[in-house]
């Protein structure tokens, strides 16, 4: 069966500090990999997605970046964290087409402070 | 973007059926309907998925309008853990937009 493991699940970083979060999956191959963004009390925003090794899509210019350097690997950097990039960051995969579910990761809890 | 309107909140009473709203008047022809519900300090978890026909599954049912532009998800009978927010999205491109989704309270 398929897994999807985030970690870490909470993580206080000072302001100016660098950032990395990581997701991998488990049972699959190829799959579309996402990473969501909840501020306290918000929705859910779509940061990056990846449909495959190397091939990254931004949806929101920040002070963040992903990679995928391997198949089931996506991971979310910054160089310098910001106090508003404080929040609950969710990692998914699915397996693409429009028909496909997402199954979200447990998440990381980030305060920058 | 893929846009969804759901309503902000919602109340039901325990063991009573609950029916949530959803309008997607931007859908294509090819887009799945979506719904995942998060309860608090979680991930979004899956709870259905349509295409044109209702669907049933061991958590919820859906109903699809026959134009496809609304939806409703069905919770038979609720209990105190379906307390959540519950999100409806359509995905396109390979990529889901969530909105801002309907926070279901339930009264014991």
């Amino acid at each position: 069966s398929q897994t999807i493991h985030q970690w870490p699940a909470t993580l206080v970083q000072p302001v100016g500090s660098p950032l990395s979060l990581e997701c991998t999956v488990e049972g699959t191959s190829n799959p579309n990999l996402y990473w969501y963004r909840q501020a306290a009390g918000r929705g859910l925003q779509l940061l990056f997605y990846s449909i495959g090794i190397d091939q990254i899509s931004s949806e929101v210019p920040q002070n963040l970046s992903a990679s995928r350097p391997q198949d089931r690997q996506f991971i979310l950097s910054s160089k310098k964290l910001l106090l508003s990039d404080s929040g609950f960051y969710l990692c998914a995969w699915s397996v693409g087409g429009r028909g496909g579910g997402y199954t979200f990761g447990a998440g990381t809890r980030l305060t920058v402070v | 973007d893929a846009k969804t309107t759901q309503p902000n909140s919602m109340e039901s009473n325990e063991e009573e059926p609950v029916h949530l709203p959803c309008n997607h008047s931007t859908i294509s022809g090819t887009d799945y309907i979506h719904w995942y519900r998060q309860l608090p300090s979680q991930g979004p978890e899956y709870v259905i998925h349509g295409l044109t026909s209702n669907v049933n599954n061991r958590m919820a049912s859906l109903a699809i309008a026959e134009d496809r532009k609304s939806s409703t998800l069905i919770l038979h009978r609720a209990t105190l853990r379906d307390a959540a927010v519950y999100y409806c999205m359509y995905g396109r491109d390979d990529k889901i937009i969530f909105g801002k989704g309907t926070r279901l309270h339930i009264l014991p």
